[in-house]
């Protein structure tokens, strides 16, 4: 079993829908959990970034973290066909150097 | 801020020649650097994390004797392919940790060196 589990889709939306993109995780050490965007040929870009269970907004952006069933989810209002990318969960151990593990990535296209 | 630069973006190669990727933090100083491979709609797979002025650490199946990384400086680290075979054809892409941020904070990432071995 992979440590962070993510469809890998593809998944596409008609521009103006809302993307709710999840993952699952193993460990329950897991603390820090990250959302990553990475367009075609390019390096991941930091979305969210957040350690505690609950909701944290930001823009168009809402990641949410449920600790007690290990599953992370990013939802994506308004999508626009910029958003079109590959979206990466990652998730982090405190006491493994800072080490990311990265989910499979979900490949997205917002059709116009 | 936060802006790493990799450098070739893009290389090709003939198999059995060695091939040099730089990454550099171009506004903040990195203590830790980490170096990724990314294969075709896969994930990213950590290859090694590299520390200013010591050691890299290697996960478990990477050659470090044909991936050797240098972390000379805060702000450079490259990663050597050595005697390049096809199957080393990938995707690389560095990362790094601002010095002042904490030990689990976000990376920022290069945009990567699509290497082609011939």
């Amino acid at each position: 079993q992979k440590e962070v589990e993510q469809d890998p889709g593809p998944l596409s939306v008609p521009e103006g829908a809302i993307v709710s993109l999840n993952c699952t995780y193993s460990n329950s050490a897991f603390q820090y959990f990250m959302w990553y965007r990475q367009y075609s040929r390019k390096g991941p870009e930091l979305l969210m970034y957040t350690y505690s269970s609950g909701n944290k907004e930001d823009g168009r952006f809402t990641a949410q973290v449920d600790k007690s069933s290990k599953y992370i989810s990013l939802f994506i209002r308004d999508s626009q066909p910029s958003d079109s990318a590959t979206y990466l969960c990652a998730t982090a151990i405190y006491n493994q150097g800072g080490k990311l593990i990265f989910g499979q990535g979900t490949e997205l296209s917002v059709k116009p | 801020g936060a802006v790493v630069s990799q450098h070739p973006s893009w290389v090709i190669c003939k198999s059995g020649t060695s091939v040099k990727i730089e990454c550099r933090s171009l506004d903040f100083q990195a203590t830790t650097m980490f170096w990724y491979r990314q294969f075709p709609k896969q994930s990213l797979m950590l290859m090694a994390t590299s520390n200013e002025g010591s050691k890299a650490t290697y996960e478990q199946g990477v050659e470090k004797d044909k991936f050797l990384i240098n972390h000379a400086s805060l702000t450079l680290s490259t990663l050597t392919v050595t005697s390049a075979h096809p199957e080393d054809s990938s995707f690389y892409i560095c990362s790094a940790r601002h010095r002042d941020r904490e030990v689990v904070s976000p990376l920022h990432f290069g945009n990567g060196t699509r290497l082609t071995v011939t």
